[in-house]
């Protein structure tokens, strides 16, 4: 267990809203990403960060933003959702001290957008 | 790129069946290859890797050879459970640091 949670686990919104989901952990992990999982298309890279204000990226950020003012917490924010970013979304960490190493999950955020 | 290409499913087996989820890859350079598996209603957990070729990872049973000949890395299990029944994501680094995820095989067992 990496000691990483995820809130909120489940939620529900409007498309238009913005939303915000964030990742915690209590190892002070340098690398944390967030991913969106889909039907057919396994886990997607949306965004990740190397260290504290230092993030990056993904295949699939479109749409999508996140902030990483301290160690231990990585924040999702969906700017305007849409319904096209109804998904399962997981935050994981990279325990090996580099990105492409053992990673762990959190257990994960359900969002549906109406 | 790097990529990585999984057997569709279901697969579907009875219990104490024999198993195997093929993976094969395509990547510059030496990456490092993981199984990940997805319990229901669960996030990912690391189940083996494996970093050089010829290399076996094996954790519950579960083995994968990283052939560079083959560019494969099949999971195979000699005796399924059903408390087996999930979700299988074969995965490699990416030149970039990061990891590359395969679609995902769904497994179920039954009694």
């Amino acid at each position: 267990d990496a000691g990483i949670t995820q809130s909120p686990r489940h939620k529900v919104t409007e498309t238009g809203t913005p939303v915000t989901l964030r990742c915690h952990q209590t190892e002070n992990h340098r690398y944390m990403y967030w991913y969106r999982q889909d039907p057919g298309h396994g886990l997607r890279l949306i965004h990740y960060s190397y260290g504290v204000k230092d993030t990056d990226k993904g295949e699939v950020s479109d749409g999508y933003s996140v902030s990483r003012s301290k160690t231990e917490d990585f924040l999702l924010t969906l700017e305007s959702a849409t319904s096209s970013q109804t998904s399962v979304y997981f935050c994981a960490i990279s325990v090996g001290g580099r990105g492409a190493d053992t990673q762990y999950f959190g257990p994960g955020t359900r969002l549906t957008v109406l | 790129g790097n990529s990585v290409t999984q057997m569709e499913g279901p697969v579907t087996l009875s219990e104490e069946a024999f198993l195997t989820i093929n993976c094969t890859y395509t990547a510059t350079g030496y990456p490092s290859l993981f199984w990940y598996v997805q319990y229901p209603g669960e996030g990912l957990q690391l189940l083996l890797k494996a970093t050089k070729a010829d290399d076996k990872g094996s954790n519950k049973g579960f083995e994968a050879t990283y052939r560079k000949e083959t560019t494969s890395f099949h999971l195979e299990k000699g005796s399924v459970q059903v408390s087996d029944s999930a979700v299988y994501f074969c995965a490699l680094t990416s030149p970039t640091d990061k990891l590359i995820f395969g679609t995902g095989t769904r497994l179920q067992v039954f009694p």
